[in-house]
């Protein structure tokens, strides 16, 4: 079974408009981290932003904000005002807490920004 | 802070080859990742280490490919003898001890077998 699913492989967005990128997560442990990770076209992976499992408020870093929904499972990125610079392949993963510390992404949404 | 550094950035050879990838991780990281992304399989975790000793090699496509971690400031990936099938952006990522802390990742080694 998949840990983490992506569900739109391409996304479309006018430049200023809001969108977002979902992402659903499998765990039975309690302790986890989910990330979001942004890999432009020249190919570096860039942190985005992180929620940890016990965290009650939902992340944000700038234009950046993760919709967390514990009982779906489900931690979806928003991105806030798009800039072209935005167009990159966006990757959600998830880092469990005990069972293992490795880093598991799922397949990437492709977001293209247009003017 | 350099990053984690991986050598080559490109790496072009033929089959039957033996390559080797180098990392570099951040200096106090305990955690080393290697994964290899292709258009096909997407980011898919080879092998990882903590504090230098393999802990999940279930990654590892098959017995050509090989890793070492020698000491907390080197990791190497070996394919011998490469395939064309093994080609492929190679990624290497350190961190430190906690589900709760990003991974910071290298520049990637763009592997083309012949």
């Amino acid at each position: 079974a998949q840990k983490i699913t992506q569900t739109q492989p391409g996304m479309f967005v006018q430049e200023k408009e809001a969108v977002t990128l979902d992402c659903t997560y499998d765990t039975s442990d309690q302790s986890y981290g989910l990330f979001w990770y942004k890999q432009p076209s020249s190919g570096e992976m860039i942190f985005l932003i992180y929620q940890g499992s016990y965290d009650e408020q939902n992340a944000t870093e700038g234009r950046y904000s993760l919709n967390f929904q514990k009982a779906r499972k489900s931690a979806n990125l928003v991105i806030s005002a798009s800039q072209l610079g935005d167009s990159a392949m966006y990757f959600c993963a998830m880092r469990e807490g005990i069972n293992t510390d490795k880093l598991i992404f799922g397949t990437g949404t492709r977001l293209q920004v247009f003017p | 802070d350099a990053g984690v550094i991986q050598s080559p950035r490109h790496e072009v050879t033929e089959m039957g080859q033996e390559v080797t990838l180098r990392c570099k991780p951040i200096s106090g990281h305990d955690y080393l990742f290697w994964y290899r992304q292709t258009m096909m399989r997407g980011l898919e975790l080879l092998i990882y280490f903590n504090n230098n000793v393999p802990i999940d090699d279930s990654g590892m496509p098959e017995d050509r490919f090989s890793a070492k971690m020698p000491n907390a400031s080197f990791s190497t990936l070996k394919i011998q003898p490469s395939e064309p099938r093994d080609s492929a952006v190679y990624f290497c990522a350190s961190s430190t001890t906690d589900f709760n802390e990003k991974l910071f990742f290298g520049s990637g080694t763009q592997l083309s077998v012949l």
